[in-house]
């Protein structure tokens, strides 16, 4: 019920393609699915959430679809740059009422030159 | 400079031998937590704060103490470490979620704690 199922593991992309991650929930309470972004030597840092209200967010190349039926959400990032490379992770939480966030299990991204 | 800041970044020690990792933030978040991330994993949350002197237990809080005496502060304590606690650590905190809006994780760089 607490699980965030996250795939793929890992990536390779060649510069300029497209980047899918894909992830699935299981507690329907969860209402906010944040994406971070982590760099070697780094902590996560917020890339981009979205709610359930709406069924796709988009911040420049970083784009969340959300399937709210399916409970699914992923992350599309259209023209991949080498700079992408990064380890990325979804979360689930509540908006309101609680800090817990679950997250899953990471995907590390490699974007070739 | 918003940061949340942990010290050691690296830290090899002997099981039994007790170790504090440090986490201070200055963006006066109320909300502070710790998490250990492992290959395969992801991220699990060890233990969090909602305020000073407010505590309680994540997903995997064995062997692990904190403390929140002050809200800028959030030591993690291993009493007695041992090799299954060797991982890489993250301090996190935000501000509360109020009326449907949430506000970020802040993270930490890390520490990478090795137990032999």
């Amino acid at each position: 019920q607490q699980q965030v199922k996250q795939s793929p593991q890992s990536l390779i992309v060649q510069k300029g393609g497209i980047s899918i991650i894909n992830c699935a929930y299981e507690n329907t309470a969860f209402d906010y699915f944040p994406w971070y972004q982590q760099f070697p030597g780094k902590g996560p840092a917020l890339l981009i959430a979205i709610r359930p209200d709406v069924s796709e967010k988009k911040e420049g190349r970083f784009t969340i679809s959300f399937n709210k039926s399916a409970k699914q959400f992923s992350l599309h990032i259209m023209d991949s740059q080498p700079g992408d490379s990064a380890t990325y992770f979804c979360a689930a939480s509540r908006a309101s009422g609680t800090y817990k966030y679950i997250f899953g299990t990471g995907t590390r991204l490699k974007v070739l030159a | 400079e918003a940061q949340v800041t942990q010290n050691p970044r690296y830290l090899i020690t002997v099981t039994g031998k007790k170790l504090t990792v440090t986490c201070s933030q200055n963006m006066n978040h109320e909300y502070m937590s710790w998490y250990r991330q492992d290959p395969g994993l992801g991220l699990r949350q060890i233990y969090y704060s909602m305020n000073v002197e407010v505590t309680d237990k994540g997903d995997v809080p064995e062997g692990y103490k904190v403390s929140r005496k002050e809200k800028r502060n959030f030591p993690l304590i291993l009493e007695s470490p041992s090799p299954n606690q060797t991982s890489l650590y993250f301090c996190a905190s935000s501000f509360p979620n109020r009326d449907g809006n949430n506000s970020p994780l802040h993270f930490g760089n890390g520490t990478r704690l090795t137990v032999t």
